[in-house]
């Protein structure tokens, strides 16, 4: 089935850097959502985006919706040590279904 | 503010048995999703059901069937368990087709 390529697979990172991670898709998307798992929990919701080049803040996290809707950034400044869990990046085409990424693990060492 | 409730959390079954996934949301919520999540794998999408009365197959249907309650609960069923259907697997729901889907906290299934 089809997936996004989603990278880095892994971060471990200091706690006070900057982290980056993206997606990328051979299809293009009308809506990129971005998902945080925690050890033993269901994914949470962190951003949507549903416009080509939008650039969107939550708080110490940022997401871009990439201008040929097929890519999507997350950033997160300043990392502290709640950062740590799962992050995935879904898009959402003209099926309504949404296609997840394969994840990021960020590890963040105080 | 429940939101999506999963029940059980955790069941070992053993290969041939039958066992249903229940799923209840309290968000009025027009379309419910059931999907599974294994290492390196992200989500898939087993079965979902756009609005209540109608189900339709996602990316991994075989060995799984499904039953639209009522618009709270959306149900998962494996008539005959095999190994391969080792997984976490999880519930969510929208309110219609261009929002976010929201995740309950899973039930993770082992199948000896």
């Amino acid at each position: 089935g089809q997936q996004l390529n989603q990278s880095p697979q892994s971060m471990f990172i200091q706690e006070g850097e900057d982290v980056s991670m993206n997606c990328t898709s051979s299809s293009i998307f009308n809506t990129w959502l971005w998902y945080k798992q925690d050890p033993g929990e269901g994914p949470v919701l962190l951003i949507a985006l549903y416009k080509a080049g939008e650039l969107t803040s939550n708080g110490r996290l940022t997401a871009q919706f990439g201008i040929t809707r097929k890519d999507s950034f997350l950033n997160i400044s300043a990392s502290i040590p709640s950062d740590v869990g799962i992050y995935f990046c879904a898009g959402q085409g003209a099926t309504n279904k949404l296609i997840f990424g394969t994840g990021t693990l960020l590890a963040v060492q105080p | 503010n429940a939101g999506v409730t999963q029940t059980p959390k955790f069941q070992v079954l053993k290969t041939g048995q039958s066992m249903t996934l229940q799923c209840a949301q309290d968000m009025n919520h027009n379309s419910m999703y059931w999907y599974r999540q294994d290492p390196g794998m992200g989500l898939r999408l087993i079965y979902y059901s756009a609005s209540e009365g109608t189900t339709d197959k996602g990316e991994v249907p075989n060995g799984y069937n499904v039953s639209r309650l009522n618009k709270r609960e959306f149900s998962l069923r494996l008539e005959s368990a095999a190994p391969s259907q080792t997984s976490v697997y999880f519930c969510a729901s929208r309110v219609g087709q261009s929002a976010p889907q929201h995740f309950g906290d899973g039930t993770r299934l082992s199948i000896l």
